[in-house]
């Protein structure tokens, strides 16, 4: 199985500032790569999909970008509506997720 | 819209089966694959499998091999999973999402709304 490590676990922020996640994949996994959002007792929805591409009705201020193995996310404004758990997912081999990043505001 | 809605949540003792369906509505079923995702109780996501409701293909996570089978009926716009010789670490919410992956999983959107397994004697 292709390993993805995903930092930080856990990420405490204020509203505006600027936030980055990052995957890092155990091999090449070109942009075989998603980000989800999970909030609390919901399901998981897809953000970005294909490392960079931003699904249609998610705002701007969202965004991904790497290829390989090493991946990031970055909320551009946090917004309190963005308090969450993130995953990124590969699908390059049969997928995994990362262990997931959550996001709270300080 | 797309849609997919899931059964409701099941309890079950150690060593049963369940069987956890999932309606898919607002999109052409066969165009696309379902993936199953399980998370257990304050954890991650596992990916479990994927089916292409186009012809039936199959790919299990390897740590399910021999427990899991998904399939679906195209006539009801349905995925089924079921799960046998249940522990009680299977014990999760598990999701089915639409995949967008054409010959194995891709991308997950949207996801069913979960349902709840309890595993427990």
């Amino acid at each position: 199985d292709i390993q993805m490590t995903q930092s930080p676990s856990s990420l405490s922020a204020s509203v505006g500032d600027r936030v980055t996640i990052t995957c890092q994949a155990s091999q090449d996994i070109s942009n075989y790569l998603n980000w989800y959002q999970q909030k609390p007792g919901k399901a998981p929805k897809l953000l970005i999909y294909d490392a960079s591409n931003l699904e249609t009705g998610v705002p701007s201020r969202f965004s991904g970008s790497g290829s390989g193995t090493d991946f990031t996310f970055t909320i551009s404004s946090l917004q309190p509506e963005d308090i969450a758990t993130y995953y990124c997912q590969q699908y390059d081999n049969l997928p995994t997720f990362g262990q997931g990043t959550r996001l709270e505001i300080k | 819209q797309v849609q997919l809605v899931q059964s409701g949540a099941e309890v079950k003792k150690p060593g049963a089966s369940v069987k956890v369906s999932c309606k898919a509505s607002g999109y052409t079923f066969t165009s696309y694959g379902i993936s199953w995702v399980r998370q257990a109780p304050g954890q991650g996501l596992e990916w479990m499998g994927w089916i292409s409701a186009y012809n039936g293909n199959t790919n299990y996570a390897q740590k399910l091999q021999g427990r899991v089978t998904m399939t679906t009926d195209t006539s009801t716009s349905t995925a089924y999973m079921e799960l046998r010789s249940l522990r009680s670490d299977d014990t999760a919410v598990y999701y089915c999402a639409r995949d967008g992956g054409i010959a194995a999983a891709g991308w997950f959107d949207p996801w069913g709304q979960g349902t709840l397994v309890t595993v427990s004697s």
